[in-house]
């Protein structure tokens, strides 16, 4: 079974400022892909990076990019230069590379972004 | 601009009524989707993984009589909520896998925009 542990429940950054959110996992299986969400107060799931076991570079996404640690299990993502409109949860999930493709995801961190 | 629509959006409902979902992907072809629920200021938690032309897969402590899945074709999946009561009120949500999305196979899953129930 997989697990996702995010253990900064809230957070407050100042408006153009990097943040960075933890997130860290656990899994048996060898092949497996890491996620990033975002969740607006609207409620809907906005895929923002991926990055999976066998990638030998950090992925980036624009103003976004995760801190792959493989060793110590970790997947934090960074957001640089914070705007308002990244206020929102964020979920860090993951899920086997071969077989059923559901995703388990982490408690979320609610980020709010201070003008 | 969206993959997979969910409708509807908001629904309020009496106890002891049916209502049904809909998880639609709009521009490729699903056989399985999956169906979250989410309650205030929580994680996602997997109810069921839906399954085109086969039985849904219910995660455990699911009431497969309570909530039924049916994977109508290779685009739709329903969820209904059958006699429900004030605690199943939560967000739902549904996603489906499409693989090989500009050349890299993440088995990125596309979110529906989500139904809020309230069930007075």
């Amino acid at each position: 079974a997989q697990k996702i542990t995010q253990t900064q429940p809230g957070m407050f950054v100042q408006e153009k400022e990097a943040v960075t959110l933890d997130c860290t996992y656990d899994t048996s299986d060898p092949s497996y892909g890491l996620f990033w969400y975002k969740q607006p107060s609207s409620g809907e799931m906005i895929f923002l990076i991926y990055q999976g076991s066998y990638d030998q570079q950090n992925a980036t996404e624009g103003r976004y990019s995760l801190n792959f640690q493989k060793a110590r299990k970790s997947a934090n993502l960074v957001i640089s230069a914070s705007q308002l409109g990244d206020s929102a949860m964020y979920f860090c999930a993951m899920r086997v590379l071969f077989g059923n493709e559901k995703l388990t995801f982490g408690t979320g961190t609610r980020l709010t972004i201070i003008p | 601009g969206a993959v997979v629509s969910q409708h509807p959006s908001r629904v309020i409902c009496k106890s002891g009524t049916s209502v049904k979902i809909e998880c639609r992907s709009l521009d490729f072809q699903a056989t399985t989707m999956f169906w979250y629920r989410q309650f205030p200021k929580k994680s996602l938690m997997l109810m069921a993984t839906s399954n085109e032309g086969s039985k849904a897969t219910y995660e455990q402590g699911v009431e497969k009589d309570k909530f039924l899945i049916n994977h109508a074709s290779l685009t739709l999946s329903t969820l209904t909520v059958t006699s429900a009561h004030p605690e199943d009120s939560s967000f739902y949500i549904c996603s489906a896998p499409r693989a090989g999305t500009s050349g890299r196979n993440t088995g990125e899953l596309f979110f529906g925009e989500g139904s809020r129930l309230t069930v007075l």
